[in-house]
């Protein structure tokens, strides 16, 4: 059975303090990993696609790397408005269309 | 250009009733799935649709069922609600057949009571 973990699973940082988020995987044939960020009473937005090991992706502040056992979503410089709840998927095998997500990070940034 | 519509945004029901929630997809997509979101067990599968067929379905019992439309509009229906049912139901769409990026909507929050 497919399984995605997230940890922390909650991170308190200070505006300007960079951390890490992780996310590892226990998936047969990963196809692909995905990073969603939900804000409270909204649906998750999508951020990051990644399929293989070695690749990484930027957007803003927001930098998602991935190995062969986990991803990372690392975070530069934050800003309150990156306060939110943070989700990592995956989808493998042969079941197309169903994403197994883990838990959740949920960050909060103090000004 | 629109993003995935669902409603109702809000719904109560009672213990033994039905509920049926409605998801317009962006448009142009043809993909859609749903999930079922509560705190304790996080975002779980429920289906996925694309062409009017069910391909996929997650580990929920027959009560949870649904149905895509010709217009790539879907919903989804819980018979004989249980409280456990109460949760955000989210729909997702995606563009194209085995697309996995998804795109969702804010969700139906339900309440069973």
């Amino acid at each position: 059975e497919d399984q995605v973990t997230q940890s922390p699973e909650a991170l308190r940082l200070q505006e300007g303090e960079s951390s890490s988020l992780n996310c590892s995987y226990t998936v047969s044939g990963l196809r692909g990993l995905f990073w969603y960020r939900q804000d409270p009473g909204k649906g998750p937005e999508f951020l990051f696609t990644l399929y293989s090991a070695g690749e990484e992706k930027e957007k803003e502040r927001l930098k998602a790397t991935l190995t062969k056992k986990e991803s990372f979503l690392h975070i530069t410089a934050p800003k309150p408005e990156d306060s939110a709840t943070y989700l990592c998927a995956c989808s493998g095998g042969t079941s197309y269309g169903k994403l197994t997500f883990g838990q959740g990070t949920i960050l909060t940034v103090h000004p | 250009k629109a993003g995935v519509t669902q409603t109702p945004r809000y719904l109560i029901k009672t213990r033994g009733q039905q509920v049926t929630l409605s998801c317009s997809p962006i448009s142009g997509h043809r993909s859609v799935s749903w999930y079922q979101q509560t705190p304790g067990q996080g975002l779980q599968f429920l289906f996925e649709y694309f062409s009017e067929t069910q391909r996929n379905k997650g580990n929920f019992p027959g009560r949870f069922s649904g149905r895509q439309f010709s217009n790539s509009r879907s919903e989804m229906n819980v018979s004989t609600l249980e409280l456990g049912d109460s949760a955000l139901y989210l729909c997702a769409s995606s563009l194209r057949d085995r697309d996995e990026k998804l795109f969702f909507g804010s969700g139906t929050q339900l309440s069973v009571l």
